[in-house]
């Protein structure tokens, strides 16, 4: 399909370890968005991307988080020394223009820290 | 972080009923959104609000952005069985992130 995709669907991991998780876009949308959802709440904003460079991370919780989209499509969301509080749906979106108003979103990557 | 308040956070209602939940916020925003979200999926897009005032429809769907332009309302009409999931408002300000309500579940009996 054409739309937002998200890799691994699903990933359990133990306390402390490091964790990647992709997202690839729909193709020819120059921002991309991460957020994280917890349980019976709403998507939280993390950081968004205009082409390669983040114009806003305001929403990463602290340095153990970080993003990356060097070639200004695929993203990767990386987090370091992973803790139990870390467990959340983490979504992707993308949006055609910089900032553009409607973002379409990928299907999540569940991740649970054991 | 912040969210909106959205209300109500459920609701139960019988097929064909008319459905109406609503989004406030204490500072204004430029756009508002009304998502979808199925069990194990994404939000789905549903209407984008542009303007304040603005009254947007999408089939049995009907959305207003508020004059205040510090809420926003979603109305359902005539639910059927697929209506069922967790609807989310978002408000943007200025491109970029988007700020989300709790959601409100809704569950329609057949």
């Amino acid at each position: 399909g054409a739309g937002v995709s998200q890799t691994p669907s699903n990933k359990v991991t133990e306390k402390g370890k490091y964790v990647e998780l992709r997202c690839d876009p729909i193709s020819g949308h120059t921002a991309l968005y991460w957020y994280r959802q917890s349980l019976g709440q709403g998507p939280e904003f993390l950081i968004y991307f205009q082409g390669t460079g983040a114009a806003d991370d305001s929403g990463l919780p602290n340095d153990r988080f970080f993003a990356v989209r060097p070639e200004g499509s695929v993203s990767t969301l990386k987090i370091q020394r992973t803790e139990r509080g870390d467990s959340a749906v983490y979504l992707c979106a993308s949006s055609l223009t910089p900032g553009g108003d409607e973002q379409y979103f990928g299907p999540g990557t569940r991740l649970t820290v054991t | 972080g912040q969210q909106l308040n959205q209300s109500p956070q459920s609701m139960f209602i019988q097929e064909g009923e008319d459905v109406s939940m609503n989004c406030t916020s204490s500072s204004i925003f430029n756009t508002w959104l009304w998502y979808k979200q199925d069990p194990g999926e994404g939000p789905v897009l549903l209407i984008a609000l542009y303007k304040a005032g603005e009254l947007t429809s999408n089939g049995r769907l009907t959305a207003q952005f508020g004059t205040t332009r510090k809420d926003s309302f979603l109305n359902i009409s005539a639910s059927i069985p697929s209506d069922v999931g967790i609807y989310f408002c978002a408000g943007q300000y200025q491109g970029g992130k988007l700020i989300f309500g709790q959601g409100t579940e809704l569950s329609v009996k057949p």
